[in-house]
């Protein structure tokens, strides 16, 4: 029945260590989106995919990377993680670009020791 | 910039209270406007959403929103909330002129006593 799929629920990771964060969908949507979600903040986006378009946002730190090798997956790379990473990572995906309804993840919460 | 703010981050009420939260965005033209909801452990789940129309609009589990265009509003109500609706509870804007991306507001956390 899950429809957005994230793994891991809990990541720990170390300081300057790379780390992936996956998300899967069975829905079959065309775009796909990660966002970021600080403690007691709105959640952010990050970027998103339209297809195989990647889309950046503006303020989006180059040490966050994406990966879409299907319709069904989507991937979060953190290339050096610092302490100001932690956070809860969510993943959504809409069935197309012009204000669909967005379904989400239960999120990957990631901590930076 | 886009903004949206939410009023209150943190609502405490007791069961059978009347319940609303307060959403509004800055001036950006045509809006689509969106109520999430997260229960403790669960992922965000629509509530409800605005794209055009009656301005009130219902929801799920008895929420509605009224979309006040004057105002720049899109308050969440419940007549009569239960326990069960202890959550967070977001508003997100879609503005006009861009793709599918959502602003959403800080959140506001509701607790509901018996």
């Amino acid at each position: 029945d899950a429809m957005v799929i994230q793994n891991p629920r809990y990541q720990v990771t170390q300081f300057g260590k790379p780390v992936t964060l996956s998300c899967s969908q069975t829905l079959n949507h065309n775009v796909m989106y990660w966002y970021q979600q600080k403690s007691s903040q709105a959640p952010k986006l990050l970027f998103h995919y339209y297809d195989k378009d990647f889309n950046n946002e503006a303020d989006t730190p180059d040490n966050f990377q994406s990966r879409r090798p299907n319709t069904s997956f989507c991937f979060l790379d953190i290339r050096s993680p610092g302490l100001g990473d932690a956070a809860m990572y969510l993943c959504a995906t809409s069935r197309g670009a012009s204000g669909e309804t967005q379904y989400f993840g239960p999120g990957t919460r990631l901590l930076v020791l | 910039a886009q903004s949206v703010s939410q009023h209150n981050h943190h609502v405490i009420l007791s069961e059978a209270a009347s319940l609303e939260l307060g959403c509004n965005y800055s001036y950006g033209g045509t809006v689509n406007l969106f109520w999430y909801v997260q229960y403790p452990g669960q992922h965000l789940q629509l509530l409800l959403k605005y794209f055009s129309g009656d301005p009130l609009v219902k929801g799920i589990k008895g929420f509605e929103a009224e979309f006040i265009k004057s105002k720049f509003s899109f308050n969440l109500r419940k007549p009569s909330v239960q326990w069960s609706d202890t959550a967070e509870y977001f508003c997100a804007v879609r503005f006009s002129g861009g793709y599918n991306k959502l602003i959403f507001g800080a959140g506001t956390r509701l607790a509901v006593h018996p």
